[in-house]
Protein backbone atom coordinates (compact mmCIF):
# COMPACT_ATOMS: atom_id res chain seq x y z
CA UNK A 1 0.00 0.00 0.00
CA UNK A 2 3.14 2.61 -0.58
CA UNK A 3 1.80 5.77 -1.49
CA UNK A 4 4.55 6.90 -4.28
CA UNK A 5 6.94 4.16 -5.24
CA UNK A 6 10.07 4.05 -7.07
CA UNK A 7 11.99 1.57 -8.73
CA UNK A 8 14.61 0.73 -8.32
CA UNK A 9 16.07 1.82 -5.08
CA UNK A 10 19.73 1.42 -6.71
CA UNK A 11 21.15 1.52 -9.92
CA UNK A 12 24.82 1.81 -10.75
CA UNK A 13 25.62 1.86 -14.21
CA UNK A 14 28.64 2.37 -16.43
CA UNK A 15 28.97 5.71 -18.37
CA UNK A 16 27.57 6.39 -21.52
CA UNK A 17 24.67 3.58 -20.66
CA UNK A 18 20.61 5.01 -21.01
CA UNK A 19 18.48 4.11 -17.71
CA UNK A 20 14.93 4.95 -16.65
CA UNK A 21 13.73 5.40 -13.39
CA UNK A 22 10.32 4.85 -12.82
CA UNK A 23 6.90 6.12 -10.08
CA UNK A 24 4.06 5.34 -9.21
CA UNK A 25 1.77 7.21 -6.92
CA UNK A 26 -1.83 5.80 -5.96
CA UNK A 27 -2.63 8.58 -3.70
CA UNK A 28 -5.19 10.07 -6.22
CA UNK A 29 -3.09 13.40 -6.88
CA UNK A 30 -2.50 15.58 -10.05
CA UNK A 31 0.67 16.62 -9.95
CA UNK A 32 3.90 14.49 -10.01
CA UNK A 33 7.40 15.83 -9.69
CA UNK A 34 10.81 14.36 -9.85
CA UNK A 35 13.92 16.01 -7.82
CA UNK A 36 17.82 15.43 -7.96
CA UNK A 37 19.23 15.40 -4.38
CA UNK A 38 23.38 16.25 -4.97
CA UNK A 39 26.43 14.88 -2.82
CA UNK A 40 25.61 18.38 -0.42
CA UNK A 41 22.19 17.36 -0.03
CA UNK A 42 20.81 19.91 -1.79
CA UNK A 43 17.37 19.09 -3.13
CA UNK A 44 16.53 20.69 -6.60
CA UNK A 45 13.48 20.09 -9.30
CA UNK A 46 13.69 19.08 -12.25
CA UNK A 47 10.60 18.02 -13.99
CA UNK A 48 6.56 18.63 -13.36
CA UNK A 49 3.66 17.42 -14.56
CA UNK A 50 0.07 18.28 -13.92
CA UNK A 51 -2.29 15.73 -15.71
CA UNK A 52 0.30 14.37 -17.71
CA UNK A 53 1.13 17.75 -18.96
CA UNK A 54 4.52 19.11 -18.30
CA UNK A 55 4.51 21.96 -16.47
CA UNK A 56 7.98 22.62 -15.03
CA UNK A 57 10.98 22.03 -17.03
CA UNK A 58 14.19 23.51 -14.98
CA UNK A 59 17.79 24.10 -16.64
CA UNK A 60 18.38 20.28 -16.80
CA UNK A 61 20.57 18.33 -19.49
CA UNK A 62 18.32 17.35 -22.14
CA UNK A 63 19.53 13.74 -21.99
CA UNK A 64 17.05 13.59 -19.34
CA UNK A 65 13.54 13.07 -20.53
CA UNK A 66 10.56 13.09 -17.87
CA UNK A 67 7.26 10.60 -19.51
CA UNK A 68 4.20 10.43 -17.70
CA UNK A 69 1.62 8.07 -19.67
CA UNK A 70 -1.22 8.61 -17.40
CA UNK A 71 -1.55 10.69 -14.30
CA UNK A 72 -0.45 8.36 -12.16
CA UNK A 73 2.49 7.31 -13.27
CA UNK A 74 5.85 9.98 -14.20
CA UNK A 75 9.00 7.96 -15.17
CA UNK A 76 12.71 9.33 -15.71
CA UNK A 77 14.73 8.91 -18.86
CA UNK A 78 18.22 9.59 -18.83
CA UNK A 79 20.56 9.45 -21.89
CA UNK A 80 24.43 8.87 -22.53
CA UNK A 81 24.84 8.97 -18.57
CA UNK A 82 27.63 10.75 -16.88
CA UNK A 83 29.79 10.73 -13.66
CA UNK A 84 27.95 13.91 -12.82
CA UNK A 85 24.27 12.18 -12.90
CA UNK A 86 25.44 10.36 -9.82
CA UNK A 87 22.85 11.30 -7.47
CA UNK A 88 19.68 10.89 -5.70
CA UNK A 89 16.50 11.09 -7.47
CA UNK A 90 13.08 11.16 -5.48
CA UNK A 91 9.67 11.38 -7.43
CA UNK A 92 6.74 13.40 -5.44
CA UNK A 93 2.99 14.04 -5.96
CA UNK A 94 0.85 16.48 -4.51
CA UNK A 95 -2.39 17.74 -5.91
CA UNK A 96 -3.81 21.57 -7.29
CA UNK A 97 -7.11 20.86 -5.47
CA UNK A 98 -7.88 23.50 -3.04
CA UNK A 99 -9.74 21.30 -0.53
CA UNK A 100 -8.81 18.83 1.94
CA UNK A 101 -4.69 18.36 1.36
CA UNK A 102 -1.92 19.93 3.19
CA UNK A 103 -0.09 21.35 -0.37
CA UNK A 104 2.69 19.25 0.63
CA UNK A 105 4.32 16.65 -1.39
CA UNK A 106 4.49 12.97 -1.05
CA UNK A 107 8.07 11.68 -1.52
CA UNK A 108 9.09 8.19 -2.97
CA UNK A 109 11.73 6.56 -0.96
CA UNK A 110 14.23 8.02 -3.87
CA UNK A 111 16.58 6.39 -6.09
CA UNK A 112 20.21 5.98 -5.83
CA UNK A 113 22.28 6.39 -9.25
CA UNK A 114 25.60 5.63 -9.21
CA UNK A 115 27.47 6.60 -12.08
CA UNK A 116 30.92 4.20 -12.82
CA UNK B 1 12.57 33.96 -7.30
CA UNK B 2 11.95 32.00 -4.05
CA UNK B 3 14.69 31.38 -2.20
CA UNK B 4 14.95 29.53 1.20
CA UNK B 5 17.80 29.79 3.92
CA UNK B 6 18.84 27.89 6.78
CA UNK B 7 21.62 29.22 8.22
CA UNK B 8 22.58 26.17 10.43
CA UNK B 9 24.69 23.63 8.80
CA UNK B 10 25.00 21.32 11.44
CA UNK B 11 22.98 21.24 15.43
CA UNK B 12 23.68 19.12 18.06
CA UNK B 13 21.29 18.65 21.06
CA UNK B 14 21.34 16.60 24.20
CA UNK B 15 18.27 13.99 24.55
CA UNK B 16 15.27 15.01 26.37
CA UNK B 17 16.22 18.45 25.54
CA UNK B 18 14.65 21.13 23.19
CA UNK B 19 16.31 22.34 20.28
CA UNK B 20 15.34 25.12 17.45
CA UNK B 21 16.19 25.11 13.63
CA UNK B 22 16.30 27.88 11.70
CA UNK B 23 15.01 29.30 8.87
CA UNK B 24 14.40 32.44 6.45
CA UNK B 25 12.70 33.12 3.15
CA UNK B 26 12.15 35.40 0.77
CA UNK B 27 9.09 35.82 -1.50
CA UNK B 28 6.67 38.71 -2.32
CA UNK B 29 3.75 36.47 -2.28
CA UNK B 30 1.30 37.00 0.78
CA UNK B 31 -0.10 33.68 0.44
CA UNK B 32 1.68 30.58 0.49
CA UNK B 33 2.98 27.58 2.73
CA UNK B 34 5.92 26.55 4.66
CA UNK B 35 7.03 23.29 5.32
CA UNK B 36 9.39 21.06 7.31
CA UNK B 37 10.75 17.25 6.34
CA UNK B 38 13.10 15.27 8.12
CA UNK B 39 15.61 13.04 5.80
CA UNK B 40 16.67 9.98 8.22
CA UNK B 41 19.63 7.97 6.94
CA UNK B 42 17.22 5.72 5.44
CA UNK B 43 16.59 9.00 2.91
CA UNK B 44 13.06 9.09 3.26
CA UNK B 45 11.70 12.42 2.96
CA UNK B 46 8.92 12.73 6.01
CA UNK B 47 6.68 15.58 6.51
CA UNK B 48 7.07 16.89 9.91
CA UNK B 49 4.99 19.75 10.10
CA UNK B 50 3.13 22.41 7.61
CA UNK B 51 2.31 26.05 8.29
CA UNK B 52 -0.62 28.12 5.95
CA UNK B 53 0.34 32.24 5.93
CA UNK B 54 -2.49 33.58 5.97
CA UNK B 55 -3.00 31.67 9.96
CA UNK B 56 -1.56 33.42 12.37
CA UNK B 57 -1.34 30.88 14.97
CA UNK B 58 1.85 28.77 15.33
CA UNK B 59 1.47 25.28 13.85
CA UNK B 60 2.29 22.35 16.47
CA UNK B 61 2.34 18.78 15.73
CA UNK B 62 3.50 17.24 19.13
CA UNK B 63 6.82 17.69 20.17
CA UNK B 64 7.67 19.62 17.11
CA UNK B 65 6.24 23.24 17.04
CA UNK B 66 7.30 26.20 14.79
CA UNK B 67 7.28 29.88 14.89
CA UNK B 68 6.41 31.62 12.51
CA UNK B 69 6.89 35.44 11.66
CA UNK B 70 5.40 36.17 8.07
CA UNK B 71 6.97 39.68 8.78
CA UNK B 72 10.30 38.95 9.47
CA UNK B 73 9.80 35.94 6.89
CA UNK B 74 10.99 33.69 9.54
CA UNK B 75 9.94 29.83 10.00
CA UNK B 76 11.99 28.31 12.74
CA UNK B 77 11.29 24.76 14.34
CA UNK B 78 10.86 23.49 17.75
CA UNK B 79 11.38 19.65 18.85
CA UNK B 80 10.78 19.16 22.37
CA UNK B 81 11.73 16.47 24.38
CA UNK B 82 14.39 15.42 21.54
CA UNK B 83 14.68 11.47 21.03
CA UNK B 84 17.32 9.82 19.46
CA UNK B 85 14.97 8.87 16.09
CA UNK B 86 15.30 12.63 16.21
CA UNK B 87 18.20 12.68 14.35
CA UNK B 88 18.20 13.27 10.69
CA UNK B 89 18.40 15.64 8.18
CA UNK B 90 15.93 18.23 8.12
CA UNK B 91 14.93 20.74 5.39
CA UNK B 92 12.67 23.94 5.66
CA UNK B 93 10.79 24.41 2.19
CA UNK B 94 8.35 27.19 0.79
CA UNK B 95 5.27 26.88 -1.51
CA UNK B 96 3.38 29.11 -3.00
CA UNK B 97 -0.13 27.58 -4.31
CA UNK B 98 -0.06 25.88 -7.24
CA UNK B 99 3.91 26.13 -7.54
CA UNK B 100 7.09 23.91 -6.81
CA UNK B 101 8.09 23.08 -3.41
CA UNK B 102 11.57 25.43 -3.08
CA UNK B 103 14.14 23.57 -0.62
CA UNK B 104 16.53 25.46 1.97
CA UNK B 105 20.16 23.47 2.48
CA UNK B 106 19.28 21.65 5.01
CA UNK B 107 20.23 21.29 8.50
CA UNK B 108 21.70 18.40 10.43
CA UNK B 109 20.98 17.35 13.79
CA UNK B 110 22.35 15.05 15.62
CA UNK B 111 21.56 14.25 19.41
CA UNK B 112 23.50 13.04 22.02
CA UNK B 113 22.66 10.45 24.42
Amino acid sequence: DTAVSQTPKYLVTQMGNDKSIKCEQNLGHDTMYWYKQDSKKFLKIMFSYNNKELIINETVPNRFSPKSPDKAHLNLHINSLELGDSAVYFCASTTQELQGTHYGYTFGSGTRLTVV
Amino acid sequence: AQTVTQSQPEMSVQEAETVTLSCTYDTSESDYYLFWYKQPPSRQMILVIRQEAYKQQNATENRFSVNFQKAAKSFSLKISDSQLGDAAMYFCAYRRYGNKLVFGAGTILRVKS
